[in-house]
């Protein structure tokens, strides 16, 4: 069974300039949230979904970024002006249920010039 | 104060050695709780859940201590392969399912 997908695995682009990332989670799963990482620290959540439903999205700079899950299956993050300050490992993650274990693909990894 | 505390190490052990983590956290009402493990650049994965009855899964075992708030995890007779960061991650029961994830706690294992 596949696991999480992400996509781009890096990216590297210069400040205000747009930047998306994509996820596929793991078939079936109804739960999917988006995390960044900074270097030393933990995933911190930036939005969840269930389904197509956005429930948990307290911790997104709404200013610049944004997300979409549109037909509740996969998803896009999208960050426009992107700062210095967004460098980090962008995490997608999926569960079958809110409680239950989170899978987590690969990561983006970007890098703001 | 954060939600959900660790020490961030590193602990260095020799093989064999028995170490232990502690993660502390704040919301007294919080519901579940995991350990999670990560890899240096790679992506956290589910380690174990922590039960109230605590639980063991060969050479972890994981507890909660709900009156002082904080979870552990115990690693028995360390492996090389053992090292990586430990991540403890909190779900608290009020707005819904919100996981906190702590900073991580680095364990580098030598020979």
């Amino acid at each position: 069974e596949a696991g999480v997908v992400q996509s781009p695995r890096y990216k590297i682009i210069e400040k205000k300039q747009p930047v998306a990332f994509w996820c596929n989670p793991i078939s079936g799963h109804n739960t999917l949230y988006w995390y960044l990482q900074n270097l030393g620290q933990g995933p911190e959540l930036l939005i969840r979904y269930e389904n197509e439903e956005a429930v948990d999205d307290s911790q997104l700079p709404k200013d610049r970024f944004s997300a979409e899950r549109l037909k509740g299956v996969d998803s896009t993050l999208k960050i426009q002006p992107a700062e210095l300050g967004d460098s980090a490992v962008y995490l997608c993650a999926s569960s079958s249920g809110g409680l239950n274990e989170q899978f987590f693909g690969p990561g983006t990894r970007l890098t703001v010039l | 104060r954060k939600e959900v505390e660790q020490d961030p190490g590193p602990f260095n052990v020799p093989e064999g050695a028995t170490v232990a983590f502690n993660c502390t956290y704040s919301n007294s009402a919080s519901q579940s709780f995991f350990w999670y493990r990560q890899d240096c650049r790679k992506e956290p994965k589910l380690l174990m859940s922590v039960y109230s009855s605590g639980n063991e899964d060969g050479r972890f075992t994981a507890q909660l201590n709900r009156a002082s708030q904080y979870i552990s995890l115990l690693i028995r007779d360390s492996k090389l392969s053992d090292s990586a960061t430990y991540l403890c991650v909190v779900n608290p029961s009020t707005g819904g399912f919100k996981t906190i994830f702590g900073a991580g706690t680095r364990l580098f294992v030598k020979a």
